[in-house]
């Protein structure tokens, strides 16, 4: 079945610093969802990405989705405190179950 | 309404116990999906329903749990004989028409099963 590893499970950085996850698939994709869950909520939708090589831009959020659509990133630029949470990639896969990623929780200082 | 609704937001149970959680899907949104959340863990899927289909129960961890949605809008996730390990947070979420749509949340019902 679809295999889905979202790296690393747990980041700890300084305010400031910059942030990267990855989410890797061992199948190729229709697309790929992003959502963010901050402490206590619930996930909220953050974007889509659909295109081979895509590049989205939210801000200080950056999001890929690789050339051969198995794998995707977000990278947040000079994180703040208000980036804490856990963002999840959901991958999408025409005639699979739906499948979240485990999440990396970002945690930040100041 | 205005977002996805759960009731109710905690619950509390004794071991052996059925409960009912409520899902409201935002309004016109044919799809609707159930998710466990352990603390800390990610999202399991539980079970998906889009429109009049056969629902998709294959995330089901146990025929203990059930799930129904009458008239295309609320659904009823039910867990008989409820056991320790199934305290969670139980997540809703519904899109307008299909899995490959935005998902959108609801709060949750957190279970505690003593």
């Amino acid at each position: 079945g679809q295999q889905v590893m979202q790296i690393p499970q747990y980041q700890h950085v300084q305010e400031g610093e910059d942030f990267t996850t990855y989410c890797n698939s061992s199948t190729t994709l229709s697309n790929i969802q992003w959502y963010k869950q901050r402490p206590g909520g619930h996930p909220v939708f953050l974007i889509q990405l659909v295109k081979s090589g895509e590049v989205k831009k939210q801000k200080r959020l950056t999001f890929q989705f690789g050339e051969a659509k198995k794998n995707s990133s977000l990278h947040i630029t000079a994180t703040q405190t208000t980036d804490v949470g856990t963002y999840f990639c959901r991958l999408n896969q025409a005639g699979t179950a739906l499948i979240f990623g485990k999440g990396t929780t970002l945690s930040v200082s100041s | 309404g205005a977002g996805v609704s759960q009731s109710p937001s905690n619950k509390v149970t004794e071991k052996g116990k059925d409960v009912e959680l409520r899902c409201d899907p935002i309004s016109g949104h044919t799809a609707l999906y159930w998710y466990r959340q352990s603390l800390g863990q990610g999202l399991e899927f539980l079970i998906y329903f889009q429109g009049n289909s056969a629902p998709d129960k294959s995330g089901l961890p146990s025929d203990r749990f059930s799930a129904e949605r009458t008239g295309g809008s609320v659904s009823t996730l039910t867990i008989q004989r409820t056991q320790q390990e199934d305290s969670a947070v139980y997540l809703c979420a519904s899109s307008y028409a299909s899995a490959q749509e935005t998902q959108y949340f609801g709060p949750g019902t957190r279970l505690l099963v003593l």
